[in-house]
């Protein structure tokens, strides 16, 4: 049960675009549609963003959406607010009926 | 309004035993599958455990496996998990989760508990 791995830290100016990259292997992110993606601000519990590697839950702005290419998972967020400005998480499903998480992102808006 | 209220932290002795609980409202509580998932101080998510619907099927992370218990009633509405042999890494926000969709197997986490803190210290 391999952390899945994500960049420590990305940044970006309000109004820009920035992806935050989530990589796994065969047996998670390559293996499975099962990609979901949680933002958390400090103190609170975290909030989905995305599940299924593309879906949106209700009342998730349009500007958050995610993909996924072989064994890279990716958030994208859009025209960058203040409020963005949190940690991201990506996890996985696994072929153990197990779930991983990756180490986390967090994103500073500048 | 869904909405999940975990306890049951404390402070408790490396080696001791802690039982937190989650209770679920506003949902079918019985055809969600539930999972736990925790998070050191300062540190990042990590998946504890989850059940299906019915309670039939249990899964854990290695790192918990034959020490935590979770379990489920579903007449109470309530999620369970039992930690034995507590060791100081176990310190954590605990914190329950529900899947959106899915009865047997958690695959996305769509409403979470506020939290329970567990610290393990002598």
């Amino acid at each position: 049960q391999s952390a899945l791995t994500q960049p420590a830290s990305v940044s970006g100016s309000p109004g820009q675009s920035i992806t935050i990259s989530c990589t796994g292997s065969s047996r998670d992110v390559g293996g499975y549609n099962f990609v979901s993606w949680y933002q958390q601000h400090p103190g609170k519990a975290p909030r989905l963003m995305i599940y299924d590697v593309t879906n949106r839950p209700s009342g998730v702005s349009t500007r958050f959406s995610g993909s996924k290419s072989a064994y890279t998972a990716s958030l994208t967020i859009s025209g960058l607010q203040a409020e963005d400005e949190a940690d991201y998480y990506c996890s996985s499903y696994t072929g153990s009926s197990t779930l991983v998480f990756g180490g986390g992102t967090k994103l500073t808006v500048l | 309004e869904v909405q999940l209220v975990d306890s049951g932290g404390g402070l408790v002795q490396p080696g001791g035993s802690l039982r937190l609980s989650c209770v679920g409202s506003g949902f079918s509580f019985s055809n969600s599958a539930m999972t736990w998932v925790r998070q050191a101080p300062g540190k990042g998510l990590e998946w504890v455990s989850g059940i299906s619907g019915n309670g039939d099927s249990t899964y854990y992370a290695d790192s918990v496996k034959g020490r935590f218990t979770i379990s489920r009633d579903n007449f109470k509405n309530t999620l369970y998990l039992q930690m034995n042999s507590l060791r100081a890494e176990d310190t954590a926000v605990y914190y329950c989760a529900k899947d959106p969709v899915n009865i047997l197997v958690v695959t996305a986490m769509d409403y979470w508990g506020r939290g329970t803190l567990v610290t393990v210290s002598s």
